[in-house]
């Protein structure tokens, strides 16, 4: 069976400190997108991995793709409450996109 | 902006009654997607066209049915509508198939059923 599990589900941390969401997937996969949803909005996407040891940054965002591992992470730096929202990650597998649940993030100040 | 237009952006409507929800997908992209998100839960793949032919199928109901017209733009059609069918329903589109090129979503369509 397909899945796509993120992991935690909810954070709730204090600005300034680090932290990782993790995405783990059960299939062989080469291709990984991480959203960004607000509240109530519509879905932006942030990152495309592309292939194994990719990495991307933005901002306080990194994001990086272990295809050996079937591992992605979302890492962030000194968090700020502008990044509280739901984080997705979506796996690409034959032409199809299976979703993980989303890790809802909450940045108190 | 993401390029994605969806009408209307709300829609109050009773039980057992029937919607059409609309999606013009960004200029040049071929593939349309239909999501359903309730309340504080995860994204529901309904179903996918490619230039105006079924793609993929996910979970979606009997009650429900979608296409995609030679423009390109497409419709899901909900009917018998149930209080369990309240929800944000996002339309996607990309280039291709979704595996070259990430997806880029509407500001969704608010469906409440009283």
């Amino acid at each position: 069976e397909l899945k796509v599990e993120q992991n935690p589900l909810f954070l709730s941390m204090q600005e300034g400190k680090n932290y990782t969401i993790y995405c783990n997937y059960s299939t062989t996969s080469d291709r990984l997108y991480w959203y960004r949803q607000d509240p109530g909005k519509s879905l932006e996407s942030l990152f495309v991995l592309l292939s194994n040891g990719a990495v991307k940054q933005e901002g306080r965002l990194m994001a990086s793709l272990d295809t050996k591992a079937r591992l992605s992470t979302l890492h962030i730096t000194a968090a700020v409450h502008d990044l509280s929202a739901t984080y997705f990650c979506a796996v690409v597998v034959h032409y199809q996109l299976i979703w993980g649940a989303g890790t809802k993030l909450i940045i108190k100040p | 902006d993401s390029g994605v237009t969806q009408t209307p952006k709300h829609l109050i409507t009773a039980t057992g009654q029937r919607v059409t929800l609309r999606c013009s997908p960004r200029s040049g992209d071929l593939s349309v997607y239909w999501y359903q998100q309730s309340l504080d839960q995860g994204l529901q793949f309904l179903i996918q066209y490619y230039n105006g032919e079924e793609r993929a199928k996910g979970n979606i109901l009997e009650r429900f049915s979608a296409q995609q017209f030679p423009d390109l733009h497409s419709e899901l059609n909900l009917s018998s509508l149930e209080l369990g069918d309240s929800a944000l329903y996002f339309c996607a589109s990309s280039v291709a198939g979704g595996r070259t090129s990430p997806l880029h979503f509407g500001n969704g369509t608010r469906l409440t059923v009283t």
